[in-house]
């Protein structure tokens, strides 16, 4: 079956644009999460999503960041205003419930200019 | 607060070696799941293994043993007979699920990194 398919895989934007990542978890998997790596932060927690709802957005680092999933599925990441430091690569999990592993997608690579 | 930490950074190893990745955490949960992740050279993380606090039973799944000890809260990984195909970052994960009921995030150690040379 699909994995975790993350879109796209690489983008390079101008600092203070907007940007938009895209998740489509496992089917069946009502458990999603986003993750950021980056060489000096290693793999940071940014939020979870049970379903529709997000109980835990402490990971976002500023109120420029922003997530929604829709239909239990979905997701979408938004980081308004880039700057250089939102460089990373952004990495989507899914799994059946929480405590189950977490499957990853390959990640998106977000490069600020 | 969850912590899990990989004191190792990079271990180089000849083929055919053994190899043991060290990882201690700390949680005040008493109910807690730990996972080990592979990332190989081409980036995406693949899970390899998931133990649950209740369950200190090691295990060996080919090459691969894990030991997983609560008295001194380590989680290592052995690889035996190391491969070239085992050249890879590391990850030990945790994530809490007893006290609030909490949302299974992982928390990630450094990573260590693994070259196995020819």
């Amino acid at each position: 079956g699909a994995g975790v398919s993350q879109s796209p895989s690489n983008k390079v934007t101008e600092k203070g644009k907007d940007v938009e990542l895209r998740c489509d978890p496992i089917s069946g998997h009502t458990a999603l999460y986003w993750y950021r790596q980056s060489l000096g932060q290693g793999l940071e927690f940014l939020i979870y999503f049970q379903g529709n709802s997000a109980p835990d957005k402490s990971g976002l680092p500023s109120d420029r960041f922003s997530a929604e999933r829709t239909g239990g599925s979905v997701s979408t990441l938004t980081i308004q205003r880039t700057q250089q430091e939102d460089s990373a690569v952004y990495l989507c999990a899914s799994s059946l419930a929480r405590g189950q592993p977490q499957h990853f997608g390959d990640g998106t690579r977000l490069s600020i200019l | 607060a969850q912590k899990v930490t990989q004191a190792q950074t990079e271990i180089s190893v000849v083929e055919k070696e053994d190899v043991t990745l060290d990882c201690v955490y700390e949680t005040r949960d008493t109910t807690y799941y730990l996972f080990w992740y592979k990332q190989p050279p081409s980036g995406e993380l693949v899970f390899l293994i998931r133990r649950n606090s209740f369950d200190e039973q090691n295990e060996i799944s080919g090459r691969y043993s894990w030991n997983f000890q609560k008295s001194t809260s380590s989680f290592n990984f052995t690889i035996t007979a190391s491969q070239v195909v085992d050249s890879a970052v590391y990850f030990c994960a945790l994530s809490e699920a007893g006290l609030t009921g909490a949302n299974s995030k992982l928390t990630f150690g450094k990573g260590i990194t693994l070259s196995v040379r020819p």
